[in-house]
């Protein structure tokens, strides 16, 4: 399996910040990379995919890069409902592995 | 817009077969591979498997030799049944999609079943 390794683990941030988030496969994954935002007691949102795209309905503040084994996901100007847990998850190969998740705080 | 709906026991017994079903709403049935997801506190996020409409499979080798997702496209339904369970499949079991047009990304997600395996 290929595995996604995150950093920070847990990331504490202000409203207003500039905020990255970085994922590292074990492997190279091309451009096949995927950052999910998960809200407490909710199911995980799609917010990239192919390593830079939007999705649709996703603010601009929101965006990706990196192909290979080495993304970043960076969230330009913090805003409150921003604080959530952030996961990669590449889907180069089945299994489609999952980080570990970044927990961005207040 | 699609719409993902799971059912099934809150509890298992080990030893036994965890059995849920995944409700479509408003989606062609072949444009996805229909995937199970599931989370616990201990492990996060883990890929279960999918499956095709036309009936293929793809199961986490993790899993597999207990997995089995089926389909029925005809109710526009698809299930996951997990055998022999223990303490460590307690988790919330997320059904979602997988598309192909969007990188194998997931872009609908049910709002999961929280399943708990205890006697």
């Amino acid at each position: 399996d290929i595995q996604m390794t995150q950093s920070p683990s847990s990331l504490s941030a202000s409203v207003g910040d500039r905020v990255i988030i970085t994922c590292r496969a074990s492997q190279n994954i091309n451009r096949h990379l995927n950052w999910y935002q998960q809200s407490p007691g909710k199911a995980p949102k799609l917010l990239i995919y192919a390593a830079s795209n939007l999705q649709g309905g996703v603010p601009s503040r929101f965006s990706g890069s990196g192909s290979g084994t080495d993304f970043i996901l960076t969230i330009s100007s913090l805003r409150p409902d921003d604080f959530a847990t952030y996961f990669c998850q590449q889907s180069f190969t089945t299994p489609h592995t999952f980080g570990q998740g970044t927990n961005l705080e207040i | 817009q699609v719409q993902l709906q799971e059912s099934g026991p809150g509890v298992v017994k080990p030893s036994e077969t965890l059995s849920l079903t995944c409700s479509i709403s408003s989606a062609s049935i072949g444009t996805y591979y229909w995937t199970w997801v599931r989370q616990s506190p201990g492990k996060g996020l883990e890929w279960i498997g999918y499956i095709y409409y036309r009936g293929s499979t793809n199961y986490n080798p993790s899993l597999k030799s207990r997995v089995t997702i089926s389909m029925d496209t005809s109710k526009k339904l698809f299930t996951l049944n997990l055998s022999s369970v223990t303490a460590a499949d307690t988790a919330v079991y997320y059904c979602a999609t997988t598309n192909p047009g969007f990188g194998d990304s997931s872009d609908y997600w049910g709002q999961g079943a929280l399943v708990t395996v205890s006697s």
